[in-house]
């Protein structure tokens, strides 16, 4: 069974904090880890796509890396603020079929 | 802006009526997907259609249906809702199969379903 983790369930820290959370998934045969942020009563939004190991991806204050040997990828956010409350979701796939597997995701939220 | 569109965005519904929850989009993209979650839960898919093609997840159950009429639209009927249908069903585009996997899905924001 395909099955991909993420940990922790949610988090709640200051502004300012910087964070990190996980997601974990089984290696063999992966192809692609997608990460995508989904703030309350929006569509969840595509924030990273990797496939090679070692990958690392950044977009402003977020980052992202990637072991496909041990089967996991950490999302970092630096000095976080309230704007990046949401639920990070992380999937991945294990062919070209287009199919994503999503974990049930990280509730991140970041008071004032 | 190109998007996906889901009505509505919140629907309440009998036990065992019939519901449609119905997805556009302007990308004209040829994959669309459905995801069931459940609270607290990951996405599930449920089925995806490339253009006319309907590919059915094997754990999918018959009480769930899709149609295609078109590339822009897609609908999720629900034959006879259960308590235990209770959940968010986000719809996703992607260019093409493998279009889904280097530059991700466009989701649409969701239909939340209460089955009252």
């Amino acid at each position: 069974i395909l099955n991909v983790e993420q940990s922790p369930q949610s988090l709640h820290v200051q502004e300012g904090d910087s964070t990190n959370f996980t997601c974990s998934f089984p290696s063999s045969n992966f192809y692609a880890l997608h990460w995508y942020r989904w703030e309350t009563a929006k569509s969840p939004e595509a924030l990273f796509v990797m496939t090679l190991n070692g990958d690392e991806k950044k977009k402003g204050r977020i980052s992202a890396t990637l072991n496909t040997k041990e089967g996991y990828s950490y999302l970092y956010i630096k000095g976080s603020q309230p704007e990046d409350s949401a639920t990070y979701l992380c999937a991945s796939s294990w062919d070209q079929g287009g199919k994503l597997i999503f974990g049930q995701g990280t509730e991140l939220s970041v008071k004032p | 802006d190109a998007m996906v569109i889901q009505n509505p965005r919140y629907q309440v519904t009998q036990f065992g009526k019939p519901v449609t929850l119905s997805c556009s989009q302007t990308l004209n993209h040829n994959v669309m997907y459905w995801y069931q979650q459940k609270s607290s839960q990951a996405p599930k898919l449920l089925f995806h259609y490339y253009d006319k093609d309907f590919n059915n997840e094997a754990d999918t159950p018959d009480n769930f249906q899709s149609r295609r009429p078109n590339t822009s639209f897609c609908f999720l009927d629900i034959r006879s809702p259960g308590l235990g249908d209770a959940a968010m069903y986000l719809c996703a585009t992607s260019r093409d199969l493998e279009g889904a996997l280097y530059y991700g899905y466009t989701f649409g924001s969701g239909t939340r379903l209460t089955v009252v």
